[in-house]
């Protein structure tokens, strides 16, 4: 089946700065790939995605970038708030039955003030 | 989201006790999911439906059962075959075909007494 893998598993920014996730999957025919935002305790909700047809994708500080050659795909978050401290968790659809979601294990992120 | 609900929010078991969790969504989707989240970890998929009375097991389906007789309703029992049942619930709809968007609900605590 899809192995989603994901690091770093914790990142700590001054507010501000950049904040970089990166994401590997072992199915080369995977097509879809969401990133979830989770606070404590709180349902995870959807920031971004991106398809297999597009390389980049941008939504004001936040970006997903997409290589299908080296089978990975990042979450770029610009000028880092408070706000943005969560767990972040990036999953990838299989290519033999796309309702199923393969998820990373995570990336705390804290944004320091 | 708010379309969907998951209820109990805490929920306790029992030595031997089945339990179940519920959810349900008034976005019309056809396709609702169950994924367990244990601390630190990623989410593990236990079982989906594509469609009413249609259901698939996920990774992790074994002490777990569910039914599908409506399309906004999928609940989940947990069995007392599930030795650890502790964990974070959460229940996700998206609409048909694979490669969508999945939306969750604010999630069920199952703790053992």
């Amino acid at each position: 089946g899809e192995n989603v893998e994901q690091h770093p598993s914790t990142l700590s920014v001054q507010e501000g700065d950049s904040a970089v996730i990166k994401c590997t999957y072992s199915d080369s025919a995977s097509n879809y790939f969401p990133w979830y935002k989770q606070e404590l305790g709180k349902r995870p909700q959807l920031i971004i995605d991106i398809r297999s047809n597009v390389g980049e994708k941008k939504d004001q500080r936040i970006a997903v970038t997409l290589n299908k050659t080296a089978k990975h795909f990042s979450l770029h978050i610009t000028e880092t708030q408070p706000e943005d401290s969560a767990v972040y968790f990036c999953a990838a659809t299989f290519s033999s039955n796309d309702y199923k979601l393969s998820f990373g294990a995570g990336t705390t992120v804290t944004v320091r003030a | 989201d708010g379309g969907i609900t998951q209820s109990p929010k805490y929920l306790f078991r029992k030595e031997g006790q089945n339990v179940t969790l519920s959810c349900e969504q008034n976005l019309n989707h056809d396709a609702m999911y169950w994924y367990r989240q244990d601390p630190g970890q990623g989410l593990r998929l236990i079982y989906y439906s594509q469609i009413v009375n249609d259901f698939q097991k996920g990774d992790i389906a074994e002490g777990y059962s569910v039914s599908r007789e409506k399309k906004e309703s999928f609940p989940l029992t947990v069995t007392s075959a599930q030795k650890n049942p502790t964990a974070f619930y959460l229940c996700a709809s998206s609409t048909q075909g694979g490669n969508q968007p999945q939306h969750f609900g604010d999630g069920t605590r199952l703790s053992i007494l």
